[in-house]
């Protein structure tokens, strides 16, 4: 049971290039999202997913495109790659079990933007 | 929106002494709270979670509360060693499946 799993671990990209972050998890979770870590700011939530064809905003959406056309994978898009937007990424998954809800996350992207 | 608060942002005690982390939150609709662990440059680490129908959890050394109805969490560390220096967060899961994070508390715990 890998749980969720993050790739790449790290990547450099130039002002401008457009990447796709790759999420994946193999516990049939229906909830998945994408939060952003800076420095004193905590984790903050991009996008999220309650479902396979479902998507909507988080709270910092602007320059990342998502989509969930299987229950398994969650792709996190850059368009257009700026300094902004450098940061370490993380994807988590939100278990639920009747009452009981758990959220599992990724081992995070380190992204670099120049 | 759901607001996490975690005070203090750091903390630096001597190898033994009890930590005492604490967290709070604006909106009690809840599913759960979670406390986690994150080393310099590492990834999220899940220490103790308690539902929004539990009032405390406990493992091991760490021991943590719920107070929905206040919005408060804390967090206790009892004899803490120099293995305990991290940055520790508060994660809230509110009803509509938003996670929301504190800031964290940054500890260190002197030899």
């Amino acid at each position: 049971n890998a749980g969720v799993t993050q790739t790449p671990k790290f990547q450099v990209l130039k002002t401008g290039q457009s990447m796709t972050l790759q999420c994946a998890q193999d516990m049939n979770h229906e909830y998945m999202s994408w939060y952003r870590q800076d420095p004193g700011m905590g984790l903050r939530l991009i996008h999220y997913s309650v479902g396979a064809g479902i998507t909507d905003q988080g709270e910092v959406p602007n320059g990342y495109n998502v989509s969930r056309s299987t229950t398994e994978d969650f792709p996190l898009r850059l368009l257009s790659a700026a300094p902004s937007q450098t940061s370490v990424y993380f994807c988590a998954s939100i278990k639920r079990v009747g009452g009981d809800t758990e959220a599992f996350f990724g081992q995070g992207t380190r992204l670099t933007v120049v | 929106k759901q607001e996490v608060t975690q005070i203090p942002a750091a903390l630096s005690v001597p190898e033994g002494e009890n930590l005492v982390l604490n967290c709070s939150f604006t909106d009690s609709a809840i599913y759960n709270l979670q406390w986690f662990r994150q080393d310099p440059g590492k990834g999220l680490t899940s220490l103790l979670l308690i539902q929004s129908s539990q009032r405390e959890q406990t493992s091991g050394r760490l021991n943590a509360s719920l107070d929905k109805s206040s919005g408060r969490s804390t967090l206790y560390i009892a004899a803490s060693q120099p293995g305990d220096s991290a940055t520790y967060l508060c994660a809230v899961l509110s009803n509509d499946y938003k996670l929301s994070f504190g800031a964290g508390t940054t500890v260190t715990v002197r030899a």
